[in-house]
This record gives structure tokens, sequence and C-alpha cells, in this order.
């Protein structure tokens, strides 16, 4: 069974470009999760998808920062204009249908953004 | 608020050392507790969990014990080797989906 992914794997662009960031969950997993680890500090929560449906969006830093996922599958980071602070190791994760706090949550390998 | 402190690295040992990474958490009611590990070049896999005080989480000879009473979650190994080089998490959840993750700590094992 292929993990979570995602694309690119690496990114470096200039401050006020836009950069996409994708994630294609577990299939059959219905939870998303985008985090956020920026250098050195914890990897902090970003949102949160069920299906197509934004479930907590609570850790969303600014309104710059934009995540979709239509059709419920793959999910999109979209950060437009990108600041130098953006930079960081930006994971995905997914679990299966169910909000059980027990569930265990599968990590994409990340995506690094350089932001110059 | 839900928060997780661990130590800080990076930690360097000899193989076959003695391995503890301390976490401690702060939460409201009774949050499950995890530990992440990244292997270079890969995504943060599961090492072991625990769900309610007392328990005791071990996985690849690494274990932990939610203790209640010194909101910890201590990461112990008995004898370290090579390909235990990571990066370890700890985290916590509550209720509903997301983690609370701490800043994680660099392990590197020399043979």
């Amino acid at each position: 069974e292929a993990g979570v992914t995602q694309f690119p794997s690496h990114s470096v662009i200039e401050k006020g470009q836009t950069v996409t960031l994708r994630c294609d969950p577990i299939s059959g997993h219905d939870n998303l999760y985008w985090y956020r680890r920026v250098m050195g500090k914890e990897i902090k929560f970003l949102l949160h998808f069920v299906k197509e449906s934004k479930q907590d969006e609570s850790g969303m830093p600014n309104n710059r920062f934009l995540a979709e996922r239509t059709g419920g599958t793959y999910s999109t980071l979209k950060v437009q204009p990108a600041e130098l602070e953006d930079s960081g190791v930006y994971f995905c994760a997914s679990s299966p249908p169910g909000t059980s706090g027990y569930n265990e949550q599968f990590f994409g390998p990340g995506t690094r953004l350089t932001v110059l | 608020g839900n928060s997780v402190t661990q130590m800080e690295g990076p930690v360097t040992l000899s193989e076959e050392a003695f391995l503890t990474i301390n976490c401690t958490y702060t939460a409201t009611g009774y949050p499950s507790l995890f530990w992440y590990v990244q292997y270079p070049g890969e995504g943060l896999q599961l090492l072991l969990k625990a769900t309610k005080a007392d328990d005791k989480g071990s996985n690849k000879g690494f274990e932990a014990t939610y203790r209640k009473e010194t909101t910890s979650f201590h990461l112990e190994k008995g004898s370290v080797q090579v390909s235990d080089s990571a990066v370890y998490f700890c985290a916590l959840r509550r209720t509903g989906n997301q983690f609370y993750f701490g800043t994680g700590t660099s392990l590197t094992v020399i043979p």
C-alpha cells in the first residue's frame, strides 16, 4: 500500500512568488492534515480536512495560505505571496475515517520550502 | 493550553549506550501521548504510543511510560544502534485530531 506522498520534495522561491504544495493521502483516508515545522521549532498544526470539508483551520497563519481538497482526494496548499518566514518543512498526514483520538496519523516525507 | 516540551539536542551517543530523551507535556484532561521518529529523507513514523496513565508504549526496543503525576513521557532504549540515528518527536493528542508536537531531538549514534 502506498504511503502519503508529497510534491515537490524541495522548493526554492523568491519572496513575493507563489508556491503550491501537493499531498496525496493514503487511499481511503478521509482525514487529511497539514503541519509545518519552521527551522528548529516544533511541528505545528495548520489545518484538517474531512473529505473535502475543512474541519479545523485554526492553525493557518494568515490569509496568504490557501488549502483545498477538491473531490476529497489529494490536497494542495498554496502560499501567495510567499514571505521569508514561510520557510520550513510542510508535512501532510492522513488517517482513516473517524475521529478517534487513538488513530495514528500517517505522515508524508514533507516538502522543504525555502523563501529567499 | 496544550504543549509539549522535549529535551534539546543534538544528542550523540556511542553504539550500545543507554538513551533517554525527556518529554513533558501540558494538557487539559487526559491526552494520548506519542513518539514519532523521522529517519533521514523519510516522513514521520509512529514509534510508540500510550493512551492512558501508567500505560507503557514499546517498539523496536524503545519504551516510554505515561506518567500523569509528573506529566512526562520520556523515551528510553537500553542499547542504541547506528540505525537509530534520527530525529525523535514527542507529541500529544487531545479530543479531536490535532497533534501537538515538541521541537524534536536529533540523535546521532556513532560506531
